[in-house]
């Protein structure tokens, strides 16, 4: 049973860069949620998709944007990249429907910017 | 709005010997689940326990178990039989449903525990 998979495992960008982490939902689901972790913190909730939507968003800004594949994998998208990007971005993933929808996460991406 | 908090940074543990981890969030809700994940320096988020708010029975696990105080807002985990495998970061969590099925976690800052032989 595969797992959530998340690509790449690092990547170092400079500010004003754009960058793409992709990410594989476990076998089954159809929910994924990203979310980012700064150093010693806890994970922030970015977005969630279901059904190539986006059904869900937290306190971030449009520099922060996403898009859900048929096959329900996930793209996180950031433009405009500040210092303060720098972080752990763990991907998630969930069955909708199944009550309590408990999320299962990848391994992350970690982002440098410089 | 939804908090989670966390008041212990750093804990250790001889193995073999019990710990508890504290958790307390704030809501006005009365159905929400709650969770505690682990995450090992590895960096992979594992889920440890989950508890349904409408349930009044703890949660149990093998060597982990929840005390769920719905009243106090707390959420305690509780490592029995520590082992050294049981070093990592915990972070507690809380989860309720938005609109149109949606959801979304609120963690808290995690308590670092680190197991001793």
């Amino acid at each position: 049973d595969a797992g959530v998979t998340q690509s790449p495992t690092h990547l170092i960008k400079t500010r004003g860069q754009q960058v793409t982490l992709r990410c594989s939902p476990k076998s089954g689901h159809d929910t994924v949620s990203w979310y980012q972790q700064a150093l010693g913190q806890g994970p922030q909730f970015i977005f969630q998709y279901y059904e190539e939507e986006e059904r869900q968003r937290g306190n971030f800004p449009d520099r922060f944007s996403g898009h859900q594949f048929p096959n329900y994998s996930s793209e996180l998208n950031v433009n405009a990249l500040l210092l303060g990007d720098s972080a752990l971005y763990l991907c998630a993933s969930s069955l909708a429907g199944t009550g309590g929808d408990t999320q299962y996460f990848g391994p992350g991406t970690r982002l440098t910017v410089l | 709005a939804q908090t989670v908090t966390q008041s212990q940074p750093e804990m250790s543990v001889q193995e073999a010997e019990t710990v508890t981890l504290s958790c307390t969030y704030d809501t006005s809700e009365s159905n929400y689940y709650l969770f505690w994940y682990k995450q090992p320096p590895s960096r992979q988020m594992i889920l440890v326990i989950r508890q349904e708010a409408y349930k009044q029975q703890n949660a149990t696990e093998n060597r982990f178990s929840v005390n769920f105080q719905k009243a106090a807002k707390s959420f305690s985990l509780k490592i029995s039989d520590s082992q050294l495998g049981d070093t990592a970061m915990y972070f507690c969590a809380f989860m309720k449903h938005g609109p149109s099925g949606t959801y979304k976690y609120i963690f808290g800052t995690g308590t670092r525990l680190k197991v001793l032989a």
